[in-house]
């Protein structure tokens, strides 16, 4: 098993540029999601999905999309990067809460936006 | 909705030397409080986690304890060694409500010194 793999794993931008983060699990999970890290800031929440076909806001939605086509897989787009919208990104996958809550991270994006 | 305080941002101690590292919650619903440690460059993994209703749980040298009336919880490191050096993570969520998510402390920076 890969676990959650994510790509790309380094990536620069212009402002305005539009890029799409992908990842993907091999686990069966239902549930997962996007968080962005900066320095002193922690993990915060931008997206997730309970299962194939939704989505919701976490808590840093703006300037964000995200998809969930297939289960395997969640697409975090942004449409016009903003500097800052530079930071290290990461999926996560799980279990339904009330079940094995455990999140299973990716390896991290790290974006810059120029 | 839950916000987790996490305390102290950075803690330096000698090899042999314990280490404490304390979060409080807002939320008193909250039942699940896992504690995620990434290492530098890595992605965050899970260590050990806690349901609210037991008080303390054990694992080798580390440990969680839960006190659900003051809504804080602490993970305790025994016998520190420089692999312990790392950033570590709590967080909290009310399991069983697919609409709460899991929300993170902003992380404490350990550095074991030899």
């Amino acid at each position: 098993n890969a676990g959650v793999t994510q790509t790309p794993k380094f990536r620069v931008l212009k402002t305005g540029q539009s890029m799409t983060l992908l990842c993907a699990q091999d686990m069966n999970h239902e549930y997962m999601y996007w968080y962005r890290q900066d320095p002193g800031m922690g993990l915060r929440l931008i997206h997730y999905s309970v299962g194939e076909g939704t989505t919701a806001k976490g808590e840093v939605p703006d300037g964000y999309n995200v998809s969930r086509l297939k289960k395997q897989n969640f697409l975090l787009g942004l449409e016009s990067a903003a500097p800052s919208q530079t930071s290290v990104y990461f999926c996560a996958s799980s279990y339904p809460a009330g079940h094995q809550e455990t999140q299973y991270f990716g390896p991290g994006t790290r974006l810059l936006v120029l | 909705g839950e916000n987790v305080e996490q305390h102290p941002s950075t803690l330096s101690v000698q090899e042999g030397d314990s280490a404490v590292i304390k979060c409080t919650y807002s939320d008193s619903a909250s039942n699940y409080f896992p504690w995620y440690k990434q290492e530098l460059g890595k992605r965050p993994q899970l260590i050990i986690d806690i349901r609210s209703n037991v008080g303390e749980k054990k694992d080798q040298r580390i440990a969680v304890t839960l006190n659900k009336t003051a809504k804080h919880f602490s993970l305790h490191i025994t016998e520190t060694q420089p692999e312990d050096s790392a950033v570590y993570f709590c967080a909290a969520i009310r399991s069983g409500d697919n609409t709460d998510k899991l929300i993170f402390g902003t992380g404490t920076r350990l550095q074991v010194f030899p």
